[in-house]
């Protein structure tokens, strides 16, 4: 596609619930990376996929958290046993190189995340 | 460890020269960058510095680099209304994974 996709744009979910975030690159982008920001902070980084594989996830706040890659492209950010601190607006980037300083990465308009 | 921090909040009049300034903790950061963040809308980079220059100038903008301060500055020339956003300055990390360490952002607002 032209830019990279997120879905839903918007989720309202209940405490102790499982959501799923997903994030559609842009075609042939090899790299992909979630990071979630919270009301009045920058995005902080949460997990970077070149290709299918999971080449860092240091990020992730804890074992609530997954995200695959299963074809290299389309990527989904799991959540389970959503918790109120979960509340934020998680974005996606891509690029077509592993970081590709010079050109940073596209990133998506992100899923605001309500936990209530 | 790595940590940017930048001033929350910047007013300016219209036509008027705005300056955000940023520092960064990370002297191993080969590139530093400045995003904007419009309401409801994703990151859009605006440029980017390498550092080894010290400058860099495209159009309004210019980007000032001092890395023995670890200072970064983004100047915009003869602001726009439509300038109003969010701005984030971020280094990226040495390592091979590439990701980007933000600022908390500085909110621009541009007065007519």
């Amino acid at each position: 596609g032209a830019g990279v996709s997120q879905t839903p744009s918007n989720k309202v979910t209940e405490k102790g619930k499982y959501v799923e975030l997903r994030c559609d690159p842009i075609s042939g982008h090899t790299a992909l990376y979630w990071y979630r920001q919270s009301l009045g902070q920058g995005p902080e980084f949460l997990i970077y996929f070149q290709g299918t594989g999971a080449a860092d996830d240091s990020g992730l706040p804890n074992d609530r958290f997954f995200a695959v890659r299963p074809e290299g492209s389309v990527s989904t950010l799991k959540i389970q046993r959503t918790e109120r601190g979960d509340s934020a607006v998680y974005l996606c980037a891509s690029s077509s190189r592993g970081g590709a300083p010079g050109d940073g990465y596209t990133f998506g308009s992100g899923t605001r995340l309500t936990v209530v | 460890g790595e940590d940017v921090e930048q001033s929350l909040f910047l007013s300016v009049r219209e036509g008027d020269s705005s300056v955000i300034n940023c520092t960064y903790t990370d002297s191993s950061s080969t590139y530093l960058y400045w995003y904007k963040q419009e309401p409801g809308a994703g990151l859009q980079l605006l440029t980017y510095i390498f550092s080894n220059m010290d400058m860099k100038q495209d159009q309004r903008l210019t980007v000032l680099l001092n890395k023995k301060d670890k200072h970064l500055s983004l100047r915009i020339a003869d602001t726009q209304t439509g300038d109003s956003a969010i701005y984030f300055c971020a280094e990226i990390t040495p390592d091979s994974s590439y990701k980007l360490i933000f600022g908390s952002g500085t909110r621009l607002l541009v007065r007519p």
